[in-house]
C-alpha cells in the first residue's frame, strides 16, 4: 500500500458525460501528479500541482482540468467524454516537488466510457 | 530528460537472479537513475534509485557503471511475483519547475518462469 488513495476505482460513463476522478496523496506530501495509462499509450503525464499551485503540464486535453485543495487532495475533472477517453487514470503524490523525493502511485482509475 | 533504451522483454527462472539492463548514453551528471515496475495494471511500484553508487535496498540492487551510460538492476532471486514491466527513468536531481515527474518509457516485460 503506496498510501495514495484514489476513487472510484472502477467507473463507467457514456460520451459526452462529465466525471470527477479524486486522490488522497500520501500524509505529508505535498506534490500531487496525474498520469493517463490508455491501451495503446504508456503512461502519459498529465499535470503535476504542488501546494496548491499548478507547477507542471504535460498532454493534458482542454477537455479536463484539475484542481489541488488546501487540504492537498487533488481532482482531475474529464468533460465532454470520448470513447478513446477509456484509460487507467493515475495519481501519484511526493513530499516536495523536487526531484530527490521519490514518487509514489495510487492503485488507478479505472474509467470506461461506453 | 535522458532517453533510457530497454529490451522490450526478458524471460527469467524462477529462484534466479534477474538482470534488467538500462542504456541511458546521454545521462548528464545531475540526473538520477530510478526504477519502477507495474504489475498488471497496478500502480507503478517504486524499486530503486541511484546516482553514481551502486544501492541496494529490499528488493533489488541497481549497479550503475563508472561512466554511468548503463545501469542494471538485479532481483536477487526472482518469483512469479516479480512478473511486471519494468522501467528505467532518468530524472533531474535539481528541480526546476516541471522537471519533478517521472517520464516513463515502454520499459521491459519481465516474465518469471516457473
Amino acid at each position: 500500500d503506496s498510501g495514495v488513495t484514489q476513487t472510484p476505482k472502477h467507473l463507467i460513463t457514456a460520451t459526452g458525460q462529465r466525471v470527477t476522478l479524486r486522490c488522497s496523496p500520501r500524509s505529508g506530501d505535498l506534490s500531487v501528479y496525474w498520469y493517463q495509462q490508455s491501451l495503446d499509450q504508456g503512461l502519459q503525464f498529465l499535470i503535476q500541482y504542488y501546494n496548491g499551485e499548478e507547477r507542471a503540464k504535460g498532454n493534458i486535453l482542454e477537455r479536463f482540468s484539475a484542481q489541488q485543495f488546501p487540504d492537498l487532495h487533488s481532482e482531475l475533472n474529464l468533460s465532454s467524454l470520448e470513447l478513446g477517453d477509456s484509460a487507467l487514470y493515475f495519481c501519484a503524490s511526493s513530499v516536495q516537488g523536487y526531484s530527490g523525493n521519490t514518487i509514489y502511485f495510487g492503485e488507478g482509475s479505472w474509467l470506461t466510457v461506453v | 530528460d535522458a532517453k533510457t533504451t530497454q529490451p522490450t522483454s526478458m524471460d527469467c527462472a524462477e529462484g534466479r537472479a534477474a538482470n534488467l539492463p538500462c542504456n541511458h548514453s546521454t545521462i548528464s551528471g545531475n540526473e538520477y537513475v530510478y526504477w519502477y515496475r507495474q504489475i498488471h495494471s497496478q500502480g507503478p511500484q517504486y524499486i530503486i534509485h541511484g546516482l553514481k553508487n551502486n544501492e541496494t535496498n529490499e528488493m533489488a540492487s541497481l549497479i550503475i557503471t563508472e561512466d554511468r551510460k548503463s545501469s542494471t538492476l538485479i532481483l536477487p532471486h526472482a518469483t512469479l511475483r516479480d512478473t511486471a514491466v519494468y522501467y528505467c527513468i532518468v530524472r533531474a536531481t535539481i528541480s526546476n519547475f516541471g522537471n519533478e515527474k517521472l517520464t516513463f518509457g515502454t520499459g521491459t516485460r519481465l516474465t518469471i518462469i516457473p
